[in-house]
């Protein structure tokens, strides 16, 4: 069973720029979150999702934005990028139900130069 | 103003010790609790899970501690290896029922193992 894929591995941005950043789950996992993790801040949630709607969101500005497709593939979006927004880029895919455990994939590390 | 990374707590211990790597949580009504290990690029890997109903839950190796009165959780990995050497996280759900998949992450342990 594959487990939840993360493209690009890396990728390099220039101050201002968008980036857009793509989690695929596991097969039958309807539930998709993401993370940022840096070495200031530690691991820290941004949103959730599950059919296709925002169910939770963290503390981040408007310019963190995601998305997810009926088949359950999920992107996320960084608009006006900022040299802090250097980070790896975690998404993890759980079942529908309360408590079920969360996989994570191997993260998108994203520069912003 | 310029950033400061966390400084995370280590742990360093030889091969064929027993670990203990502890965590205090903070939401008192947070019911579910995974620990994770993460290793150098890699993303976090799932170790085990306990829910709030319990105390101890034993996996292969492992064996997570729950302490809800004082708030504390604490992982136990029993022979430890080198290729056990990874930073360790605990993470609670503290958002009940509203969430499937919303964690919040503890700083982690740094985790050393000596052959």
């Amino acid at each position: 069973k594959a487990g939840v894929t993360q493209t690009p591995r890396y990728l390099i941005k220039t101050r201002g720029q968008q980036v857009t950043l793509s989690c695929s789950p596991i097969s039958g996992h309807r539930s998709v979150s993401w993370y940022q993790q840096t070495p200031g801040q530690g691991l820290q949630f941004l949103f959730e999702y599950f059919s296709e709607t925002q169910r939770n969101k963290g503390n981040f500005p408007g310019r963190f934005s995601g998305r997810q497709f009926s088949n359950s593939r999920s992107e996320m979006n960084v608009s006006t990028l900022e040299l802090g927004d250097s980070a790896l880029y975690l998404c993890a895919s759980s079942l529908v139900g309360v408590n079920t455990e969360a996989f994570f994939g191997q993260g998108t590390r994203l520069t912003v130069v | 103003g310029e950033s400061v990374g966390l400084h995370l707590p280590t742990l360093s211990v030889q091969e064929g010790d027993n670990s203990i790597i502890n965590c205090a949580y903070s939401n008192s009504a947070s019911d579910y609790f995974i620990w994770y290990k993460q290793e150098s690029g890699k993303g976090p890997q799932f170790i085990i899970d306990i829910r709030s109903n319990m105390d101890k839950r034993q996996g292969q190796r492992v064996t997570v501690l729950l302490n809800k009165t004082v708030k504390h959780l604490s992982l136990q990995i029993a022979a430890t290896q080198p290729g056990d050497s990874a930073v360790y996280f605990c993470a609670e759900n503290t958002a009940g029922g509203t969430s499937y998949g919303k964690l919040t992450f503890g700083q982690g342990t740094i985790l050393t193992v000596h052959p």
